[in-house]
C-alpha cells in the first residue's frame, strides 16, 4: 500500500533555532500534502494544505512566515518550523493524497519538544 | 458547536464487553466518513470508513444518520488490543481530513 515516509520521528532543539520536518511518498505520487498538528488530549488540527508547485494554504490562525511549507516535487513536502518557541512543542504529522477520494495515508508523526 | 464532537471518554471495559462510541458533526455537506484509531504517540490509522447503509469489519460495525448527523461505532467483543484513542473522522472542504478530539478506551483483563 501508499507508505509516506516522514523524519525525523522526535527531535528536541532549543528556543530560537529552527526545524525541518520532511514527509515523503515512497511508492506513489502525493499531489497534495497535509500538515496537521496535535497538541495532548486534542484532536489533529489541519496547518496547511500543499499542492507540488504552488504555495501553501494555511488555516486562520497559523502563521505562514513562521512555519513554512515547501511542495516541490510530488514526492517531497517539507515543513520548517522558524524560530521554535516551547509553545510550538506538539506532535506534527503530514498526510499525503493522490486525490482519490479515500487515498489520504499518513506520516508516522513528528514530536517536536522546545526547551 | 465544534465541528466534529466526540465523547472523550475514557470508556472502561472488561475484555469481551460490547462498547459503542457515538460522534457528531456539524457540516451538513461532508461526504466521507471515517474512523481512526489512534495509539499513544503515534499516528492514527483508519479503522474504517463509514457508510449510510452501515457498514460491519469483524467485531467492529458503522452506521452513520446523515439526517442527524451523527456516526457511530459499536465493538464487540472487546480484546486488550483494542484500547486505544477512537477518532471521529469527517472530510474537510479543501479534501482534508477533520478530526475529533478522540475517545479513549481502556479495555482490563
Amino acid at each position: 500500500g501508499a507508505v509516506v515516509s516522514q523524519h525525523p520521528s522526535r527531535v528536541i532543539c532549543k528556543s530560537g533555532t529552527s526545524v525541518k520536518i520532511e514527509c515523503r511518498s515512497l511508492d506513489f505520487q502525493a499531489t497534495t500534502m497535509f500538515w496537521y498538528r496535535q497538541f495532548p488530549k486534542q484532536s489533529l488540527m489541519l496547518m496547511a494544505t500543499s499542492n507540488e508547485g504552488s504555495k501553501a494554504t494555511y488555516e486562520q490562525g497559523v502563521e505562514k512566515d513562521k512555519f513554512l511549507i515547501n511542495h516541490a516535487s510530488l514526492t517531497l513536502s517539507t515543513l520548517t518550523v522558524t524560530s521554535a518557541h516551547p509553545e510550538d512543542s506538539s506532535f506534527y504529522i503530514c498526510s499525503a493524497t493522490t486525490g482519490t477520494r479515500y487515498g489520504y495515508t499518513f506520516g508516522s508523526g513528528t514530536r517536536l519538544t522546545v526547551v | 458547536r465544534k465541528e466534529v464532537e466526540q465523547d472523550p471518554g475514557p470508556f472502561n471495559v472488561p475484555e469481551g464487553a460490547t462498547v459503542a462510541f457515538n460522534c457528531t458533526y456539524s457540516n451538513s455537506a461532508s461526504q466521507s466518513f471515517f474512523w481512526y484509531r489512534q495509539d499513544c504517540r503515534k499516528e492514527p490509522k483508519l479503522l474504517m470508513s463509514v457508510y449510510s447503509s452501515g457498514n460491519e469489519d469483524g467485531r467492529f460495525t458503522a452506521q452513520l444518520n446523515r439526517a442527524s448527523q451523527y456516526i457511530s461505532l459499536l465493538i464487540r467483543d472487546s480484546k486488550l488490543s483494542d484500547s486505544a484513542t477512537y477518532l471521529c473522522v469527517v472530510d474537510g472542504s479543501q479534501g482534508n481530513l477533520i478530526f475529533g478530539k478522540g475517545t479513549k478506551l481502556s479495555v482490563k483483563p
